[in-house]
């Protein structure tokens, strides 16, 4: 079975501050590993993937995430944060062995960027 | 990418009702999922439907109460049976392809 963790419910940050969002998880077998997005009244939005390779992963605004296997962690990144990143981030995890299954989300990080 | 379409996208219903929720793919899919985000709070799956086969629920879900359909590989229904005020929630359908999920807009529920 797996689990998630997301270690801060809410991330206040002024505009322009860099930000992370920390994810842990813990897992008995090989896992992919996700962060999606929610916006103010808004659907879920993959904003980016860990399946191989590197550990580094970016998406196309900024963010980024390392997967850090010894640490069993996945946290979020960015140098710089604007006023539209402020939404809801959920960490995930699905087991490698049944492609495209069931995802475990941690309780999510609510990002508020003010001015 | 697949795009995922749900109905209705919200309702308020009284208690004791039952709502059924639409969940319709653009392309064929054999992996569909049904997840519930109470308020305030993360998302949590309610069952796996697989087309031709009974739905697979996670702990804490039942098929009396949230019984699902899967007739093909483009289509799925979500039952929210005698419903209570702790029933409102957004439910979203998401479909599982190598690596990845993509989940609809949701449905935002309210019990009276």
């Amino acid at each position: 079975a797996q689990s998630v963790t997301q270690l801060d419910s809410q991330v206040p940050v002024f505009e322009e501050a860099p930000v992370e969002l920390r994810c842990n998880y813990s897992s008995s077998v090989s896992v992919y590993l996700f962060w999606y997005v929610q916006y103010p009244n808004q659907g879920l939005q993959l904003l980016l993937k860990y399946l191989s390779g590197s550990t580094l992963v970016e998406s196309i605004n900024g963010f980024e995430a390392e997967f850090n296997k010894s640490q069993t962690s996945f946290h979020l990144r960015k140098p710089s944060v604007h006023i539209s990143d402020t939404a809801e981030y959920f960490c995930a995890v699905s087991d490698r062995e049944n492609q495209g299954g069931k995802l475990i989300f941690g309780q999510g990080t609510e990002l508020s960027v003010k001015p | 990418s697949a795009v995922i379409s749900q109905k209705p996208s919200r309702d308020i219903c009284q208690r004791g009702t039952s709502l059924t929720i639409q969940c319709q793919v653009d392309s064929q899919v054999t992996m569909m999922f049904w997840y519930r985000q109470q308020p305030g709070q993360s998302l949590t799956l309610i069952a796996t439907a697989n087309q031709g086969s009974e739905a697979t629920y996670e702990s804490g879900f039942v098929i009396d109460k949230f019984p699902i359909s899967r007739p093909n590989l483009t289509f799925s229904t979500l039952t929210v049976s005698n419903m209570s005020p702790e029933d409102s929630s957004i439910y979203l359908c998401s479909v599982g392809q190598p690596g990845t999920q993509y989940f609809g807009p949701g449905t935002r529920l309210t019990v009276l």
